[in-house]
């Protein structure tokens, strides 16, 4: 089975950097997402990544090492509407004849003026 | 377009009692998906259909059926609602198994007392 580790909370000011790190436990890796979730909200898709290295979108960026297990999203100019969880999910092999998504358990960030 | 629509929003049923929670998508994507969603226990995957007439069993399939008729509809029944059926369910659609991005439904807010 697959297994995924990111911290359960984060506080970060109005304006800094923040980073989310997220490692995991699969077998059959094809690739890492991550996923926005507001407060009584749905999943929201923000980035994937298949291969090593750092994908930017806007303020978001995500970096994957896939001989380290290991990948984070990164956060710059943090304003109070990305307070919000923070979901890694890996696509790997299920029951070895397709692949699925596994999700984190979800980080809660939190920024503060 | 709507994207995925899930009805009804929130729902109580009594122990032992079946209802079938709803899930269209207008986007003609192939791949749909249920998640249910609880406390500190991140997304888990219920059932999934790569298409039409296919469907198979996810990581947490029991006391739930889905059958998919059509592109557009995937429904999750409850054949007798139990207490650890309480969650937050979550339906996703992709364009295909291979894709790396979800939609999310808005979410259906199940207690079974």
């Amino acid at each position: 089975g697959q297994s995924l580790e990111q911290p359960s909370e984060v506080t970060a000011v109005e304006g800094a950097i923040v980073q989310i790190n997220c490692t995991y436990q699969t077998s059959g890796f094809y690739g890492l997402s991550w996923y926005q979730q507001h407060d009584g909200g749905a999943p929201t898709f923000l980035s994937y990544n298949a291969l090593d290295g750092l994908e930017e979108t806007g303020r978001f960026s995500s970096f994957l090492s896939r001989s380290d297990s290991y990948g984070y999203l990164l956060l710059q100019e943090l304003q109070m509407k990305d307070s919000a969880s923070y979901f890694c999910a890996v696509r790997a092999t299920f029951k070895a004849r397709s692949y699925q998504l596994t999700f984190g358990k979800g980080t809660k960030l939190s920024v503060i003026p | 377009n709507a994207g995925v629509t899930q009805t009804p929003k929130f729902q109580v049923l009594k122990t032992g009692q079946s209802m079938t929670l709803q899930c269209a998508q207008d986007m003609n994507h192939e791949y749909m998906s249920w998640y249910r969603q609880d406390p500190g226990m991140g997304l888990r995957l219920i059932h999934y259909s790569v298409g039409a007439g296919i469907t198979d069993q996810g990581e947490v399939p029991n006391g739930y059926n889905v059958s998919r008729s059509t592109t557009e509809d995937f429904p999750l029944r409850l054949l007798s609602a139990a207490p650890s059926q309480t969650s937050v369910y979550f339906c996703a659609s992709s364009p295909s198994e291979a894709h790396y991005g979800y939609t999310f439904g808005s979410g259906t807010r199940l207690t079974v007392v």
